[in-house]
């Protein structure tokens, strides 16, 4: 089984401050990968993807590839408390996304 | 929102029953899936289509069936509920292609809870 590694949570961080969200993947052959947000009681949506080592930003929102160390990570800048939810990181796995079990984020006022 | 509807949205069942869980796209996408979700575990896919009549099983796939007769519905069905099939389930369209960048995003349902007693 391809793994994706997330470290659960709850991952804690003031209002205004960068919040940094962390994934590892067992599969080195993986070309593409996602974060997606999740509120509680709701579907998953999509933030954003990265096939390329470096970052990707859009708006407050930043992804980081490092296919040499197999990492991905997403930070969010400026962070509100309307962030607060849970963040999956998928990897692209055949034809279907393999999802990790989500990091818990709050942001408190 | 991508045009995918789930249904029902809430069913409660009892053990051994049949059920069957509704996806229905308007986006004429060749891939749709079936993703369940449990506290502890994340999303884990159940199968996927890749075309009408065409379907291939996921991580965890025993105990489930799946049917595409047509492009814009697919049907997870339980032939016989157990409770630890109790979960939240959504369907996804968008992914495929296995090569080359610019593919793989999906896109979810609002999911349908399922509760087998």
């Amino acid at each position: 089984q391809k793994e994706v590694e997330q470290n659960s949570g709850p991952l804690s961080v003031p209002e205004g401050a960068i919040a940094s969200l962390n994934c590892t993947y067992s599969d080195r052959g993986s070309q593409s990968f996602f974060w997606y947000r999740q509120y509680s009681g709701k579907s998953p949506e999509l933030i954003m993807f990265i096939y390329s080592n470096g970052d990707k930003e859009d708006g407050r929102f930043t992804a980081q590839l490092n296919k040499a160390s197999q990492y991905v990570s997403l930070l969010i800048r400026d962070s509100q408390p309307s962030d607060s939810a849970t963040y999956l990181c998928a990897v692209k796995t055949g034809y279907a996304l393999n999802f990790g079990k989500g990091t818990s984020l709050l942001v408190t006022p | 929102d991508a045009g995918i509807t789930q249904s029902p949205r809430h069913k409660v069942t009892e053990t051994g029953t049949p059920v069957t869980l509704r996806c229905h796209q308007t986006e004429n996408h060749r891939y749709m899936y079936w993703y369940r979700q449990d506290p502890g575990h994340g999303l884990r896919l159940i199968h996927y289509s890749y075309g009408v009549k065409d379907t291939d099983k996921g991580e965890v796939s025993d105990g489930y069936s799946v049917s595409r007769s047509k492009t814009e519905d697919f049907l997870l069905t339980l032939e016989s509920a157990t409770s630890s099939q109790t979960s939240v389930y959504f369907c996804a369209i968008g992914g495929g292609g296995l090569a080359g960048v610019g593919t793989g995003e999906l896109f979810f349902g609002e999911g349908s809870r399922l509760t087998v007693l």
